[in-house]
């Protein structure tokens, strides 16, 4: 079945303390990108990826790191989260940066 | 539920009827524009998308309808059912060279 997967789903965690959420896809996609979605902001885009070891940031990558060592993989770290890094994560990926996204089932992050 | 319905517009249909959705979009250069719908708990789920050489575009109970003049885009959901009950977001692209931008979404809530 194609699909993005991510892990943690679910994540609660303390300010300062690295994590890493990671993404995978299955469909040889060349384009991965991380979006964090907020009440009244909508979808707004972290980083994405053009291919492997190809990386840009988005509208608000702040905070947030990014790899991509390998085309199916695309993980997410947060050297040191902070509260306001509390929020709904979603990964992404398509063919190309110009075409329709699938996204992942979402990682829903606290920062206490 | 997730939290990323507060504060959207909503409009609310009675089950058979029709429902348009629209949505502005801001970037006169957009060439490539696409309708996700994310129901609760889930990532966005691609719909339909249409680039910018037509103005119609149809699928499976669903039209989307691009005006560039005034920079508007809609979808009309045919026969509207309870399973449409979710979150339609638009998204925007220039196939240059920039990602996707996603609108602010709308809200559908189903009467049966």
């Amino acid at each position: 079945e194609a699909q993005v997967t991510q892990n943690p789903r679910y994540l609660i965690t303390v300010t300062g303390k690295k994590l890493t959420v990671t993404c995978s896809q299955n469909m040889n996609h060349e384009y991965m990108s991380w979006y964090r979605q907020d009440p009244g902001l909508g979808l707004r885009q972290i980083y994405y990826s053009m291919n492997v070891e190809v990386t840009d940031k988005g509208d608000v990558p702040e905070g947030y790191k990014v790899s991509r060592k390998e085309k199916r993989n695309f993980p997410l770290i947060l050297e040191s989260p902070s509260p306001n890094q509390t929020s709904l994560y979603f990964c992404a990926s398509s063919l190309s940066h110009s075409g329709g996204e699938f996204f992942g089932p979402g990682t829903r992050l606290t920062v206490l | 539920g997730e939290s990323v319905g507060l504060h959207l517009p909503t409009l609310s249909v009675q089950e058979g009827d029709n429902s348009i959705i629209n949505c502005a979009y801001s970037n006169s250069a957009s060439d490539y524009f696409i309708w996700y719908k994310q129901e609760s708990g889930k990532g966005p789920q691609f719909i339909i998308d249409i680039r910018s050489n037509m103005d119609k575009r149809q699928g499976q109970r669903v039209t989307v309808l691009l005006n560039k003049t005034v920079k508007h885009l809609s979808l009309q959901i045919a026969a509207t059912q309870p399973g449409d009950s979710a979150v339609y977001f638009c998204a925007e692209n220039y196939s240059g060279n920039t990602p996707l931008v996603f609108g602010k979404g709308t809200r559908l809530s189903v009467i049966a």
